[in-house]
């Protein structure tokens, strides 16, 4: 059965330094989110993409995020300059249709020292 | 903006027994996902429910949605130690992002 697949599993970065999250959606789904979970709180949305652009993004999606689509199956997620309160789960997730179910990845960790 | 309260926060249940879990929303609901979190792994999908009144079922797990669309429940038969979990409700709001509510953890004892 065809998955959400995320890399890395986990990431350890120094605060300040950029990192990029990778998300490979399910291969004939069109909308594409990144959402995150801070430990012990709810998960939350971040942003979502369609048609080769941002669609809609929370307020926690600042200017030190940026999404990408650089090929045919690839999906990223940026985050310029990591702050300690960037440390999360990162989830991506894809969906086939607008309104349609969305199928989540296993997530990246990403830890801010 | 949307909020969900899901209820309870905590459940431990005996193996074998019946439980429910409730998800509550602020506004009416367009979409409701049903969603397991494993510790530390990703969301799951178990069920969307569209239409008030609507009921779905999936081996032991059954999900309603009232009729006014505004709470769903989550009803577990003959609970095992593989439905141990988190389990979260998401809403559509009538856009695509999904609202989710805290989550109930779910622990199954022998």
């Amino acid at each position: 059965e065809p998955e959400v697949t995320q890399t890395p599993s986990h990431q350890v970065t120094q605060m300040g330094q950029e990192v990029i999250l990778r998300c490979v959606p399910i291969s004939n789904h069109l909308y594409f989110y990144w959402y995150r979970q801070i430990l012990g709180q709810k998960v939350e949305f971040l942003v979502s993409f369609y048609n080769n652009e941002i669609s809609e993004k929370s307020e926690i999606f600042d200017d030190q995020f940026s999404v990408e689509r650089p090929d045919g199956s690839n999906f990223t997620l940026k985050i310029r300059s990591t702050k300690l309160e960037d440390s999360a789960m990162y989830f991506c997730a894809s969906c086939r249709d607008y309104a349609e179910t969305q199928y989540f990845g296993p997530g990246t960790r990403l830890l801010v020292l | 903006s949307q909020e969900l309260e899901q209820s309870p926060q905590s459940l431990i249940v005996q193996e074998g027994k019946n439980l429910t879990i409730n998800c509550t929303s602020s506004k009416t609901l367009y979409g409701l996902y049903w969603y397991k979190q494993k510790y530390g792994e990703g969301l799951i999908f178990l069920m969307m429910l569209q239409k008030g009144g609507e009921e779905k079922s999936h081996e032991k797990i059954t999900a309603k949605l009232d009729e006014k669309k505004q709470q769903s429940s989550l009803h577990i038969t003959a609970s095992q130690p593989s439905h141990a979990g988190t389990y979260l409700c998401g809403a559509d709001a009538g856009n695509t992002p999904l609202v989710f509510g805290k989550g109930t953890r779910l622990s199954v004892i022998a």
